[in-house]
């Protein structure tokens, strides 16, 4: 089956560094998106991972082993409008996608 | 502007009633999905097509039919909306099944 895992809820605050953490077990895999969802909102695209290692993308970054089924996203500097829900995504490569519920993280001041 | 739209955006009805959620994308994407969010619960996919004429089951397809008779649009079809149908939708596109999928905005459903 294919299950994905992460956290429900983190806080944090502005300026400071937060890091989500998914674990995923999937029936095929090619690489792990993250997307970004503020309330009410459309998910958007924030980052995809095919290769092991970290890959730096502004005030974010994204990690991936692919041998532990994980992966993380890094938030730095955070801001106020940081605060969303953050969703993990494999790529498993077929048709169908599937999502977990997310983690939904609140900035404070 | 690359986009994808979805209309109407917010929708109140009865029991029953009819109705079509319609999509549409100017990207030329092969890949067209339509996805449904509840609380606590994230996105669950209804259905999804990979090309005209092509479309599949996602995890949640009952009482949603789907149509992909040209590659820009694909519509969402409530033939008898019953009150757990009450959700927020998105449809979604992509180049293929493999690819970063683009989001419209949502459309918020009520059925009474």
């Amino acid at each position: 089956g294919q299950n994905i895992d992460q956290p429900t809820e983190m806080t944090a605050t502005e300026g400071a560094i937060v890091q989500i953490n998914c674990t995923y077990q999937t029936s095929g895999f090619n690489g792990l998106f993250w997307y970004q969802q503020h309330a009410g909102e459309a998910p958007t695209f924030l980052s995809y991972n095919v290769l092991d290692g970290l890959e730096e993308k502004g005030r974010f970054s994204s990690f991936l082993s692919r041998s532990k089924g994980y992966s993380y996203l890094l938030l730095k500097e955070l801001q106020m409008k940081d605060s969303a829900s953050y969703l993990c995504v494999p790529n498993t490569g077929g048709f169908k996608t599937i999502f977990g519920a997310g983690t939904r993280l609140f900035v404070k001041a | 502007e690359a986009q994808v739209t979805q209309n109407p955006r917010y929708l109140i009805t009865v029991t029953g009633k009819k109705l079509t959620v319609t999509c549409s994308q100017n990207m030329n994407h092969e890949y067209m999905s339509w996805y449904r969010q509840d609380p606590g619960l994230g996105l669950r996919q209804i259905y999804y097509s990979m090309n005209v004429e092509v479309t599949d089951k996602g995890d949640v397809p009952e009482g949603y039919k789907v149509s992909r008779k040209e590659k820009r649009n694909f519509p969402l079809i409530l033939e008898s909306p019953s009150p757990n149908q009450t959700s927020l939708y998105f449809c979604a596109s992509s180049l293929s099944g493999a690819d970063t999928q683009y989001f419209g905005p949502g459309t918020r459903l009520t059925v009474l």
